[in-house]
């Protein structure tokens, strides 16, 4: 079955970098994304990789992907307060997703 | 272009009593997503249309739960003899088949008490 696992909390001074855990079970996965989820609003995909790649690069943010070890991450560079939010990491096998928890991401002066 | 909307956005309705949710998706996306988010918890899928056709539905919760999309645009999402456990965010998302990304609606919060 399919599992998806990521830390509940990072706390992170603004300016600094974050960087965002996941793992996850299956390795047939053809996307894994990344979505954001600000209170009381919808989820909002912020990037998505394919599982035959190892990294892409959008602005501040950079995915990294070692299907060896099953494990994604998220960095934000330069972090700021408006990056305060929960981040759920999802993968995606015959078109149906799996989320996990999310991470709250805290980001303070 | 207004987004994927969500009616009603909470609900609040007794144990027992059965209640329905509309998802509006964005026009043209042939492809909607029902989801269930309780508290710590990330979304959990539930079922999918692609135009009027339900493509998964083993994943509903119970017999309890139906969705429906008619005429291959809005859905809804049915509950019957709710309960106390039933009671989370209900989401929608839409999508064009093939597409990577998901646009999801604003949730519909379900309380029961």
């Amino acid at each position: 079955g399919e599992d998806v696992e990521q830390s509940l909390f990072l706390s992170v001074r603004e300016g600094d970098s974050s960087v965002i855990n996941c793992t996850y079970t299956d390795s047939s996965s053809t996307y894994l994304y990344w979505y954001k989820q600000e209170p009381g609003a919808g989820l909002q995909l912020l990037t998505y990789i394919f599982s035959n790649m190892d990294m892409k690069q959008d602005q501040r943010l950079t995915v990294l992907l070692n299907k060896k070890d099953k494990h994604l991450s998220l960095r934000i560079a330069d972090t700021q307060t408006g990056d305060s939010a929960i981040y759920f990491c999802a993968e995606t096998l015959k078109g149906i997703p799996t989320f996990g928890r999310g991470t709250s991401l805290i980001v303070h002066p | 272009d207004t987004g994927v909307s969500q009616n009603p956005r909470h609900k609040i309705t007794k144990r027992g009593q059965n209640v329905t949710f509309r998802c509006d998706p964005i026009s043209e996306h042939n492809r909607l997503y029902w989801y269930r988010q309780t508290l710590g918890q990330g979304p959990e899928f539930l079922t999918y249309f692609q135009n009027e056709a339900q493509l998964e539905k083993s994943r509903l919760l119970s017999d309890r739960f139906s969705a429906e999309r008619p005429k291959g645009s809005f859905s809804t999402l049915e509950i019957q003899r709710t309960e106390q456990g039933d009671s989370a965010m209900y989401l929608c998302a839409s999508t064009v088949g093939g597409r990577v990304e998901q646009f999801f609606g604003p949730g519909t919060r379900l309380t029961v008490l």
